[in-house]
């Protein structure tokens, strides 16, 4: 499975729009770019994932490069509670049992009023 | 409501002794799993299971057993022989359909040693 890079941490103004990078330069054709946000003490939550296309939904949308080698999730006005670690997971579905996911360590994500 | 819900919330835990956290699904997710997360760390995996009466060691099961005796349950022991048991521990479901894969997860539970 693919490795992400993701900075340790950012900051964002309250209703302004949060892009968190991520950085997957091995990832391979059949590997899904998932994003999961964590706030303390609270289980993952799942935001999007996508392949190769960009991605929306009612949380945040997804870019991903064309070469699929970094994308970004943008959460598009931020707020006090989108305050919570961004992980970035590259994911494979090849058959098999192999179906975990890879956790870094994530961007602690800060907004600020 | 469907969901995942873990119990207890908190747990503690005596010198030796053998601990269960429960986890149940009602979402009919064929696929479970136990993961272990420390202070300022990522999630890894302990187990999975991807149907009733099987399971799979994942990264760190030493210390660890599980059981997957129904389809909405997947239990977790920590045993005595797990020497530093004291995280927080998620458990995730989610389907093995193509394209419905996501892991989705419950609220964890923390498990303190005295």
């Amino acid at each position: 499975d693919a490795k992400t890079t993701q900075p340790p941490s950012m900051d964002c103004a309250e209703g302004r729009a949060a892009n968190l990078p991520c950085n997957h330069s091995t990832i391979s054709g059949n590997e899904y770019v998932y994003w999961y946000r964590q706030i303390h003490s609270q289980g993952p939550q799942y935001i999007i994932h996508g392949l190769k296309n960009n991605e929306t939904n009612e949380m945040a949308s997804l870019i991903i490069t064309e070469d699929r080698k970094s994308s970004t999730l943008i959460l598009p006005h931020a707020t006090l509670r989108d305050t919570a670690v961004y992980y970035c997971i590259v994911r494979g579905l090849n058959a098999g049992n192999n179906r975990k996911l890879i956790w870094g360590l994530g961007t602690s994500l800060a907004v600020n009023p | 409501d469907g969901g995942i819900t873990q119990s207890p919330k908190y747990l503690f835990r005596k010198e030796g002794q053998n601990v269960t956290l429960s986890c149940e699904q009602n979402l009919n997710h064929d696929a479970m799993y136990w993961y272990r997360q420390d202070p300022g760390q990522g999630l890894r995996l302990i187990y999975y299971s991807q149907i009733v009466n099987d399971f799979q060691k994942g990264d760190i099961a030493e210390g660890y057993s599980v059981s997957r005796e129904k389809k909405e349950s997947f239990p977790l022991t920590v045993t005595s022989a797990q020497k530093n048991p004291t995280a927080f521990y998620l458990c995730a479901s989610s389907s093995l359909l193509a394209g419905e894969e996501t892991q989705y997860f419950g609220p964890g539970t923390r498990l303190l040693v005295l």
